[in-house]
């Protein structure tokens, strides 16, 4: 079964609008998380890694204002995409990364797919 | 740096092999193999963490040449439900993984 859980699932918003979408670890603790946005027919672009109780670190180009990240426990960090526009319509995953297992394995959510109209 | 994966796609009949390879301009110190469904998330597959490091799951296996920076993922008698794009991912640790731009691989029965 899953181990990171995410959600919503699918969200659609009206432009100008702020809109959350919640990443949980189910059954181990992530002092790290990471969020990456998939446009269709690309890769995986890694946006910020998220740590708990500390500030989140953007990759360069993603505006941190914009893109808001709270990890505020061990098992939960938030993605709030604030004054949502159209072109923020894009397939936003978050992955966990487990310190218990070889290599620090990352599982990632199942995704949210964001659509702004 | 974002890994170089080949092929970019590649079409196979259900029961054939394929290889897809992942290559980087940096040191690799491990390398993270995932497939992505259709509208899905990634799912993780399995990750090598050292060179000359082989891993088999079912029939499908990976190999990690540390000096040559690359890494080869193999499907052996592919079955249709191995259908959908994988990633290569490489760094880890404090960072996020980086992946490469993906091989679509569609099985046909």
């Amino acid at each position: 079964g899953a181990v990171v859980s995410q959600h919503p699932s699918w969200v659609i918003c009206k432009s100008g609008t702020s809109v959350k979408i919640e990443c949980r670890s189910l059954d181990f603790q992530a002092t790290t998380m990471f969020w990456y946005r998939q446009f269709p027919k690309q890769s995986l672009m890694l946006m910020a890694t998220s740590n708990e109780g500390s500030k989140a670190t953007y990759e360069q180009g993603v505006e941190k204002d914009k893109f808001l990240i709270n990890h505020a426990s061990l098992t939960l960090s938030t993605l709030t995409v604030t004054s949502a526009h159209p072109e923020d319509s894009s397939f936003y995953i978050c992955s966990a990364r487990d310190d218990r297992r070889p290599g620090n394995t990352i599982y990632f959510g199942e995704g949210s797919w964001l659509t702004v109209v | 740096q974002q890994p170089v994966q080949s092929p970019q796609a590649v079409i196979l009949r259900e029961g054939e092999d394929a290889v897809i390879n992942c290559s980087s301009s940096k040191a690799l110190y491990s390398v993270h193999w995932y497939r992505q469904k259709h509208g899905e998330a990634p799912v993780f597959l399995m990750i090598l963490l050292k060179g000359g490091e082989q891993k088999g799951h079912d029939k499908i296996s990976a190999s990690f040449n540390e000096k040559k920076q690359q890494s080869s993922l193999y499907l052996t008698a592919s079955q249709l439900s191995y259908s959908g794009t994988y990633f290569c991912g490489t760094g880890g640790g404090a960072d996020g993984l980086t992946f490469g731009k993906g091989t679509h691989l569609i099985i046909q029965p």
